[in-house]
């Protein structure tokens, strides 16, 4: 079976927190991506990075960062130092190997930064 | 602007109503997707199209149609026999379907009167 959970429903944080979302992934494929995506209120879907099996090397933009560990499946995304503009609902998603592009995402994490 | 729109933003059906949601983009991709977003979950596929006149089904097809006359365009139809239509409804692109980036719009919310 292919599946993604996002263990954390909720997350709370204060402005300035460090806050990390975490990401499991299930799937038997040597070849696939992984991707996170935010969920502003709006409701549109903002394509945030994407990484190949073969990459685990970890990634840094601005004050966003990954840690992709292929031993345990997992795929985390931290922002350091919150702001209060990266309250938002944020989505692990998997792309299985031949399988037309197709997404499987987990349930999301709604995260709330209180000033 | 390159981009997907998306339309309406809200969209009400009746019982025994089908309704039509649009997607057009003009990013140039070649293929497009729907997906079904309901409260408190993730995103499900009900269809994708990767070249015109062509789609396939995704994992919730069932109560949906979509045509692909267009390039730019990948309509999906809500029919009477999906029983449970109400939720969110977000069309995405992507260069080509071999685990390419899918960009989104921003979405329909489908309601029952």
């Amino acid at each position: 079976a292919q599946k993604v959970t996002q263990a954390q429903t909720e997350i709370s944080v204060v402005e300035k927190e460090d806050v990390t979302l975490d990401c499991v992934y299930e799937t038997r494929d040597t070849t696939y991506y992984l991707f996170w995506y935010k969920q502003p209120p709006s409701g549109e879907l903002v394509f945030l990075i994407r990484r190949n099996s073969f990459d685990e090397q970890n990634e840094i933009s601005g004050r966003y960062s990954w840690n992709f560990q292929k031993s345990t499946s997992s795929f985390n995304f931290t922002i350091t130092a919150s702001q209060v503009v990266d309250s938002a609902v944020y989505f692990c998603a998997l792309s299985p190997y031949n399988q037309g592009g197709k997404l499987i995402f987990g349930q999301g994490t709604e995260l709330s930064v209180k000033p | 602007d390159g981009g997907i729109t998306q339309s309406p933003k809200y969209l009400f059906r009746k019982e025994g109503q089908n309704v039509t949601l649009s997607c057009e983009q003009n990013l140039n991709h070649d293929a497009m997707y729907w997906y079904r977003q309901d409260p408190g979950q993730g995103l499900r596929l009900i269809y994708y199209s990767q070249i015109v006149n062509d789609f396939q089904k995704g994992d919730i097809a069932e109560g949906y149609s979509v045509s692909r006359e267009k390039k730019e365009s990948f309509p999906l139809t809500v029919t009477s026999a999906q029983k449970n239509p109400t939720a969110f409804y977000l069309c995405a692109s992507s260069i080509g379907v071999y685990q390419e980036t899918q960009y989104f719009g921003p979405g329909t919310r489908l309601l029952v009167l």
